[in-house]
């Protein structure tokens, strides 16, 4: 199993532009989660979803959208990129939210200048 | 709301000795889920160890153990013969298993361990 795979593993973007963060995990998890994490913070969640068709906000959701439809993808979009959104993003994976332990990808570096 | 505390921003300890990193939460709900990530300068995000609140036995995991004290609301990580390797960041986090926030895991800021020779 490859686990929770991440592309891209880094990225520039310019102030305004749009781009996707690709999450795909083939564990047959039914949860899944976008996290970012700022420098020296933990980690915040974006969005989640509990199951293919099924997403809802996390804790800092604007300036985000996500889609699942899929058990194995779940792709973040990033509309109008803004410096505040700077930050390494990680997608997760879970087969359930109860008492299970959560499976990290490698995170997606993100710059926007 | 629920919210994680790590006091320590960062903690040193040398090769080999046992070193407890603190963790304290706030909750309302009974029914939670408490893990502890290793962070290395890698970035990739690595489970440690997992304490169900129900869970009487405190967890174990090789050199890692979780400290539960419910009462106190606390739940450290004691790190045994410590390793270079070891030298991390450290995420305590937890989850709620019932209700709207179901699966979603709240992390603290972390400690930044630091093994010596």
């Amino acid at each position: 199993n490859a686990g929770v795979t991440q592309t891209p593993k880094f990225r520039i973007l310019k102030i305004g532009q749009s781009m996707t963060l690709q999450c795909a995990q083939d564990m047959n998890h039914n949860y899944m989660y976008w996290y970012r994490q700022d420098p020296g913070m933990g980690l915040k969640l974006i969005y989640y979803s509990v199951g293919a068709g099924i997403t809802d906000k996390g804790e800092v959701p604007n300036g985000y959208n996500v889609s699942r439809s899929t058990t194995e993808y779940f792709p973040l979009r990033l509309e109008l990129a803004a410096p505040s959104q700077t930050s390494v993003y990680f997608c997760a994976s879970s087969y359930s939210g109860v008492g299970e332990t959560q499976y990290f990808g490698p995170g997606t570096r993100l710059l926007v200048l | 709301a629920q919210k994680i505390t790590q006091t320590q921003p960062g903690m040193f300890v040398q090769e080999k000795e046992a070193v407890t990193l603190d963790c304290t939460y706030d909750t309302s709900d009974q029914s939670y889920g408490l893990f502890w990530y290793k962070q290395p300068s890698s970035g990739e995000m690595i489970f440690l160890i997992y304490q169900g609140s129900y869970d009487e036995q405190n967890a174990t995991e090789g050199r890692y153990s979780l400290n539960f004290q419910k009462a106190r609301k606390s739940a450290n990580l004691v790190i045994s013969a410590s390793q270079l390797g070891d030298s991390a960041m450290y995420f305590c986090a937890m989850k709620n298993v019932r209700g709207s926030t179901l699966g979603r895991l709240y992390f603290g800021r972390g400690t930044q361990l630091t093994v010596w020779p």
